[in-house]
């Protein structure tokens, strides 16, 4: 959908260096997560916000911080990048606690 | 814990048959249900979503799921694939109580349509 985008879309990096994935929503919805979608284990969930600075920790959450400092954006930072983080990352965005997810295209981040 | 298990990894039905893909969840409390599709490259897709009510909910594309609380399923359902259908697709359970609405998904089923 339009009222969802990620950036970048594709990256490569190497192993022990910093990367920042950036979800950016036109929709004012209050909540926002992130995913890593890796063969043979579904979605899972990285870390999550429910509100501008209030966010929480998913199943997944080491290695990862997270920040949003206002609505539209929530950043996702692999603090040192390693090889297990070669994944697609989703972004999701949902109006309230009920209503759904609309999910991002992804970004498709290599490791090496 | 919540859980979600879709035990068919992979699905191959020809083109105008009727398709069921399982979904079964572990949760001690109301859940509420999704099902979502991923076509290749793309991002993921709500197909319909159960909250409360009928048990029987449609969806878009002509696709139907059935919340069975006996059996703690929700399987997917469409009388007639389509070579348009083939794509990957996930079950997803929430906590009704939940103040988060996070979302736990299964593993995805691959379905394969066959000419």
């Amino acid at each position: 959908d339009a009222g969802i985008t990620q950036s970048p879309r594709h990256k490569v990096t190497e192993t022990g260096t910093p990367v920042t994935l950036r979800c950016h929503q036109t929709e004012n919805h209050r909540y926002m997560y992130w995913y890593r979608q890796d063969p043979g284990h579904g979605l899972r969930l990285i870390h999550y916000s429910y509100g501008v600075k209030d966010t929480d920790k998913g199943e997944v959450s080491d290695g990862y911080s997270v920040s949003r400092s206002k609505t539209e954006d929530f950043l996702l930072t692999l603090e040192s990048a390693t090889s297990s983080q070669t994944s697609v990352y989703f972004c999701a965005i949902s109006e309230d606690r009920a209503g759904g997810y609309t999910f991002g295209s992804g970004t498709r981040l290599t490791v090496v | 814990a919540q859980s979600v298990t879709q035990p068919d990894i992979h699905i191959t039905v020809s083109e105008g048959a009727s398709l069921e893909l399982r979904c079964n969840y572990s949760y001690g409390a109301t859940p509420y249900l999704f099902w979502y599709v991923q076509s290749p490259g793309q991002g993921l897709q709500l197909l319909l979503k159960y909250f409360s009510g009928d048990t029987l909910v449609q969806g878009i594309k002509g696709f139907e799921a059935e919340f069975k609380r006996s059996q703690s399923s929700f399987n997917l359902r469409k009388p007639s694939v389509h070579w348009s259908d083939a794509a990957e697709y996930f079950c997803a359970v929430g906590a009704a109580s939940s103040n988060t609405g996070k979302l736990i998904f299964g593993q995805g089923t691959t379905l394969q349509v066959k000419p």
